[in-house]
């Protein structure tokens, strides 16, 4: 059963540090997406890449960084130096970039407590 | 921005009545995408329509593109209580790699 997922489901954070959101997917898409999504509002594109040891900034790339070292996977890592980290981020994946639309995971909610 | 902007933000019918939801951008595209997304969840993906294309059916889904207008619209018909959901238009610019989206229509089917 092909599909892409995100782990894990909450994460709290402490304020200072620095946390990993995993995002893995065994549909041999060569792009994977990271988006931010806040209450009430639409997504924002944090960074993406289409292939493996590639990536780019998104619109709102700023105390965040990604990793590219297997077309399976594309970690987040949302460090201290993101001021207001609270948020649903949501990780996707796609074939022949957006021409076929995005498979999407079911999401991190991460909390700094 | 360059993302799309949904009209209206939120929209509450009665189960079997038919639910329309607009989308506006402001540049030139490839191709707009429609998603849904329960509380909570991921987004699923509905429905593709290219710049080429005026409109699309896909069951209960109806997409329409005017691009001289730079917007589409998504028709629910005979809706359900399960259509309850937030939705979202998605454009991919003309030369760029990946999707913007809108900021949704609060969809909210009455039983």
């Amino acid at each position: 059963d092909g599909g892409i997922t995100q782990s894990p489901k909450y994460l709290f954070r402490k304020e200072g540090q620095n946390v990993t959101l995993s995002c893995e997917q065994n549909l041999n898409h060569d792009a994977m997406y990271w988006y931010r999504q806040d209450p009430g509002q639409g997504l924002r594109l944090i960074y993406y890449s289409q292939i493996v040891n590639d990536f780019q900034k998104g619109d709102i790339a700023e105390g965040y960084s990604v990793s590219r070292e297997k077309k399976e996977s594309f970690p987040l890592t949302v460090t201290s130096a993101q001021k207001n980290p609270t948020a649903f981020y949501l990780c996707a994946s796609s074939n022949q970039g957006a021409r076929n639309g995005y498979t999407f995971g079911s999401g991190t909610r991460l909390t700094v407590v | 921005s360059q993302q799309g902007e949904e009209d209206p933000q939120a929209l509450s019918i009665q189960e079997g009545e038919n639910a329309t939801m607009n989308c506006s951008y402001k540049t030139s595209i490839n191709n707009l995408q429609w998603y849904r997304q329960n509380s909570g969840r991921g987004l699923v993906h509905l429905i593709l329509i290219r710049s080429n294309e005026r409109e699309k059916h896909s069951g209960r889904l109806r997409v329409t593109l005017d691009t001289s207008k730079k917007s589409s619209s998504l028709l629910i018909t005979a809706s359900r209580a399960a259509d309850t959901a937030s939705y979202f238009c998605a454009t991919e610019l003309t030369g760029a790699n990946n999707l913007f989206f809108g900021t949704g229509t609060r969809l909210t089917v009455i039983p």
